[in-house]
């Protein structure tokens, strides 16, 4: 069974451009989470979808935005790229959690996003 | 508010040797999940094990053991003979009744010399 799969794998930009970073969820998972890693703050919950609708952000800006798509892929949308945008950005998915809470996450490869 | 405390910055140890992962959680949901993931090189975060708060027995799974004390407020990961592919950074996370998302630890990197 194939696992969470993202794209691209690196991605460089400069600031004041915009990214998208892919991600597609194992098959039958339904919830997708993105994640940042950033140098020296650790793993922090951007965003979550489950069935196609935003169900919580983190503490981020609005310019973090994103998607989820009919087939349960989602999109990661990062605006106005500040230097500080350079992470490690990790998706991860679950089955529903609608019904049972607290499904494990199972992660991807993540998506290296350099800002110059 | 959820926190996960992950005190061991950095570990060094000599291959075959055990080593113990600490994990303080802080949590005011009675029930919640505690799980520990490896972070290779690679970057991509590996599944270990998942706990219930209700569950406090302990587990092993070949050279791996989590210690569940609710007591205390622990969650620590030991292996056992430890080896050169067991080198990478493990986070202990958190997942309260009252949110989906995972509160990660800082992260502990593990170093296995042969």
């Amino acid at each position: 069974e194939a696992g969470v799969t993202q794209s691209p794998t690196h991605l460089i930009k400069t600031r004041g451009q915009q990214a998208t970073l892919r991600c597609s969820p194992i098959s039958g998972h339904t919830s997708v989470y993105w994640y940042q890693q950033a140098l020296g703050l650790g793993l922090q919950f951007l965003l979550w979808y489950d069935e196609g609708e935003e169900r919580n952000r983190g503490n981020f800006p609005p310019r973090f935005s994103g998607r989820q798509f009919p087939n349960y892929s989602s999109e990661l949308n990062v605006n106005a790229l500040e230097l500080e945008d350079s992470a490690l950005y990790l998706c991860a998915s679950s089955p529903s959690s609608g019904r049972v809470r607290q499904e494990t996450q199972y992660f991807g490869p993540g998506t290296r996003l350099l800002v110059l | 508010a959820q926190k996960v405390t992950q005190a061991q910055t950095e570990i060094s140890v000599v291959e075959k040797e055990d080593v113990t992962l600490d994990c303080v959680y802080e949590t005011r949901d009675t029930t919640y999940y505690l799980f520990w993931y490896k972070q290779p090189p690679s970057g991509e975060l590996v599944f270990l094990i998942r706990r219930n708060s209700f569950d406090e027995q302990n587990e092993i799974s070949g050279r791996y053991s989590w210690n569940f004390q609710k007591s205390t407020s622990s969650f620590n990961f030991t292996i056992t003979a430890s080896q050169v592919v067991d080198s990478a950074v493990y986070f202990c996370a958190l997942n309260g009744a009252g949110s989906y998302q995972l509160t990660f630890g800082k992260g502990t990197k593990l170093s296995v010399i042969p």
